[in-house]
Order: structure tokens, then sequence, then C-alpha cells
């Protein structure tokens, strides 16, 4: 299984563009995750779903938006990049279930708007 | 979710174990305890996690207090490779949402 894969790894975007990030599971996982990291912080949650259809905000959505409309998919979309987006973007995915809710996340995507 | 208070930073000889503390003391009867990791810049990594009962795993142990305002990661030998940031989370097992402090950072000293 390749698990979480996000793409592209590593972006620059000038400032009032557009992007989208994509991010993939083959886990068959319900739940997916959008995160940002700035340098030296912690993870914020950007926008999660709990299943195809189905998205909600996390704790900083504003500036983002994200669709769900398979379960393999979760693609998280800038709109007008502002320099303020520049960060890390962790996509995650996790199965609920009786035993517990492990999350795995992708390798992060570096984007940096200029 | 409730929230969690952890140490900035720590240090911790090689070899030796890394206790790493966690407050939790608004926690609800149905929040898990979860430890994830973080080394450099790679995705976080999960480690244990546990409601009440002390778990280990072949990573680490979890001891979570009586009244659950509190637990530990335990790291029993701790290398090199350990270096990297704790994150101590609590989440329910539905709609779930799992959010992120800053964590601990942890170095380990040779």
């Amino acid at each position: 299984n390749a698990g979480v894969t996000q793409t592209p790894k590593f972006r620059i975007l000038k400032i009032g563009q557009s992007m989208t990030l994509q991010c993939t599971q083959d886990m068959n996982h319900n739940y997916m995750y959008w995160y940002r990291q700035d340098p030296g912080m912690g993870l914020k949650l950007i926008y999660y779903s709990v299943g195809a259809g189905i998205t909600d905000k996390g704790e900083v959505p504003n500036g983002y938006n994200v669709s769900r409309s398979t379960t393999e998919d979760f693609p998280l979309r800038l709109e007008l990049a502002a320099p303020s987006q520049t960060s890390v973007y962790f996509c995650a995915s996790s199965y609920m279930g009786g035993s517990g809710n492990t999350i795995y996340f992708g390798e992060g995507s570096w984007l940096t708007v200029v | 979710d409730a929230k969690t208070t952890q140490p900035p930073s720590m240090d911790c000889a090689e070899g030796r174990a890394a206790n790493l503390p966690c407050n939790h003391s608004t926690i609800s009867g149905n929040e898990y305890v979860y430890w994830y990791r973080q080394i450099h810049s790679q995705g976080p990594q999960y480690i244990i996690h546990g409601l009440k009962n002390n778990e280990t795993n072949e990573m680490a142990s979890l001891i979570i207090t009586e009244d659950r305002k509190s637990s530990t990661l335990i790291l029993p030998h701790a290398t090199l490779r350990d270096t990297a940031v704790y994150y101590c989370i609590l989440s329910r097992h539905t709609g779930n949402q799992f959010y992120f402090g800053t964590g601990t950072s942890l170095t380990v000293i040779p």
C-alpha cells in the first residue's frame, strides 16, 4: 500500500494565484484531514471529512476549500493565495473503528507564496 | 475537544528512559489520550493511545492517572532517533477531530 500520497511536494505561488493540493489514500479510510504547520509551530486542522460528500471546517479554514467526491481523494483548494498561507501542508486519513482512530499522514507539501 | 498542556522541551540521555508528561484536566469521559511524534519535518507518526488503563506497545508505554487528568509517555531506552516533537492529543472515537498543540521537543543527548 502507498498509504497517503500528496502532490506536489514543493510549490511556489505568486500572491493572488490559485492552486489545488492533491491527496489520495489507498487504505479505504473513511476520515480524511488537511493540516497546516507553520515554522516552529504545531499542526492546525484546516478541514476534515468523515466520508464521501461530507466535509467540515477545522480550526483555520479561511482561504481554503475542500471537496470529497470519492473515498480515496480529498483535494485542498487555495483561492487567491496570500503570504500568510506559506506553510507545510499535511494530508492525513484514518479509519474510525472500535479499536481506535490512528491517523496516517502524508509526507507533506511545502508551499511558498511570494 | 479538551486541551492538553505539555512542557515545550525536554532533554534525555541516550539509553535512559524518557518520561514525557501531559496534563488534560478537562478530559471528557469518552475521550482517548493519543500520542504522536514528528521527526524533523516529516508527517506525524502514531505512537500509542489509551482510555483508562496503562498501555504498552513496541514503541512506548502510556501511563494514565486514575482520575485521567494527566498521562505520561515513557520511551524506555531513548535513542538518538527518538529526538522529535511529541504531541499529546485528546480525541473521541466518534465525530472525530484531532487537534494538535505545540507538543514537547525531546532531544536525546549522546
